[in-house]
């Protein structure tokens, strides 16, 4: 059964910087590639970032770029999301999902707050 | 940006009848190899988002044949026939041709 569990939400002071974490399950992580989609409260889905199944290629929203950093351990069967210099409207749920372009796999979500 | 606008529903729709939802792309999403590259999801209330349908058409494993989705380049229709509790939530449509991948908004579903 895949499974995908995200770690390291919580709150964080505007400016602060927070790393995010999903342990993937029941696949060979190694041959999909990845992705973060997050959700503020109360709105819709919005794409964040996308890894290759490699970590040769990534890809960033424009309001993330130079700021947040998808990286994947494949030894580990991990994907991490480094967020930097975090404001108010990165508030949202994260979720780690499978795939580059449809996500046929989601995790449960973490929270992540972003208030002084 | 490629931009997803979804339509609403006339909520909340009776038990049992047939419901259409609509997406349009701000681009075509028909590619040069013949799919287009169009998803749908389902997320119900407090859960994580579900594959509904991908390339438009193909359903997701396991998913209900009540689902069905529909389209040409541009507009797209995913449409349920008769409508059970379990459809109640809010549903994206989603376009990969190219990055920024874009959700629409959502339409959320109501049963009667």
């Amino acid at each position: 059964e895949v499974q995908l569990v995200e770690s390291g939400g919580g709150l964080v002071q505007p400016g602060r910087s927070m790393k995010l974490s999903c342990a993937a399950s029941g696949f060979t992580f190694s041959n999909y590639g990845m992705a973060w989609v997050r959700q503020a409260p109360t709105k819709g889905l919005e794409w964040v970032a996308t890894i290759s199944y490699d970590g040769s290629s990534t890809y960033y929203r424009d309001s993330v770029k130079g700021r947040f950093t998808i990286s994947r351990d494949n030894a580990k069967s991990t994907l991490y999301l480094q967020m930097n210099s975090l404001r108010s409207e990165d508030t949202a749920t994260y979720y780690c999902t499978r795939g580059m372009g449809g996500f046929a796999y989601w995790g449960q979500g973490t929270l992540v707050t972003v208030s002084s | 940006d490629i931009v997803m606008t979804q339509g609403a529903l006339p909520n909340p729709v009776p038990s049992g009848e047939s419901a259409s939802i609509t997406c349009q792309s701000s681009k075509s999403l028909l590619h040069s190899n013949g799919k287009t590259y169009l998803n749908w999801y389902l997320q119900r209330p407090g859960q994580s988002p579900q594959l509904l349908i991908y390339w438009m058409s193909t359903r997701a494993s396991g998913v209900s044949d009540r689902f069905s989705g529909s389209g040409s380049g541009t507009d797209f229709t995913l449409k349920i026939s008769s409508v059970e509790a379990e459809d109640v939530g809010v549903y994206y449509c989603q376009q990969f041709l190219e990055y920024p991948l874009t959700f629409g908004s959502g339409t959320k579903l109501e049963i009667k």
